[in-house]
């Protein structure tokens, strides 16, 4: 099985450049996250998803957006690019297990820079 | 109230020595404490995880200790070792929210 798969592994984007990083997933979980990674900040929640067509707003949504047409793909688009948005993305699913047992299976991420 | 804090920030241990990273939350509705463990270049992956219901877990070197009237929980890694070296974070959930807070991760060097 490959988990979860994210593409681009790497992206420079210039302000206000828009790109969509993709993620997807084949093990049929329902529940997809995304996060962003700074520095000595932990992960911070930007999306979430709990099935196909239900997605919901994280902790730091603003200036992305989110889509989940299938159960395995959960795309994040970046419109409008800033230096803020510079960061390391990970994507994460988990299964159905009950009270949030079994963990999330995050990908390898996409280290972004925005300059 | 929905925090996970999260200490240190950095660790640095003796080839043999135990490693003890700390968490406390606020939030008594959390009902399920991982820990992940990240390696430079990959994605955070799932180490270990403990209930409130009981006081220790125990797996191989990894042990987790959850104290629940002082609301913490922390991770000791036993003979600890230069594989041992990575990011740990601890994280909180409970039911119905579908989404696991974070803490802000502890840097884990292990000196060989």
């Amino acid at each position: 099985n490959a988990g979860v798969t994210q593409t681009p592994k790497f992206r420079i984007l210039k302000i206000g450049q828009s790109m969509t990083l993709q993620c997807t997933q084949d093990m049929n979980h329902n529940y997809m996250y995304w996060y962003r990674q700074d520095p000595g900040m932990g992960l911070k929640l930007i999306y979430y998803s709990v099935g196909a067509g239900i997605t919901d707003k994280g902790e730091v949504p603003n200036g992305y957006n989110v889509s989940r047409s299938t159960t395995e793909d959960f795309p994040l688009r970046l419109e409008l690019a800033a230096p803020s948005q510079t960061s390391v993305y990970f994507c994460a699913s988990r299964g159905p297990a009950e009270q949030g047992s079994g963990g999330y299976t995050f990908g390898s991420g996409t280290r972004l820079t925005v300059v | 109230q929905q925090q996970v804090k999260q200490s240190p920030q950095s660790l640095i241990v003796q080839k043999g020595g135990i490693s003890i990273i700390n968490c406390a939350y606020e939030n008594t509705a959390f009902d399920y404490f991982p820990w992940y463990q990240q390696f430079p270049g990959k994605g955070p992956a799932l180490l270990i995880a403990i209930r409130p219901d009981v006081s220790e877990k125990k797996e191989g070197r990894f042990t987790i200790s959850f104290n629940k009237s002082a609301k913490q929980f922390s991770l000791h890694i036993m003979d600890s070792q230069p594989g041992d070296s990575a990011t740990y974070f601890c994280a909180a959930y409970f039911s119905g929210t579908y989404k696991y807070i974070f803490g802000t991760g502890t840097r884990l060097k292990v000196l060989a």
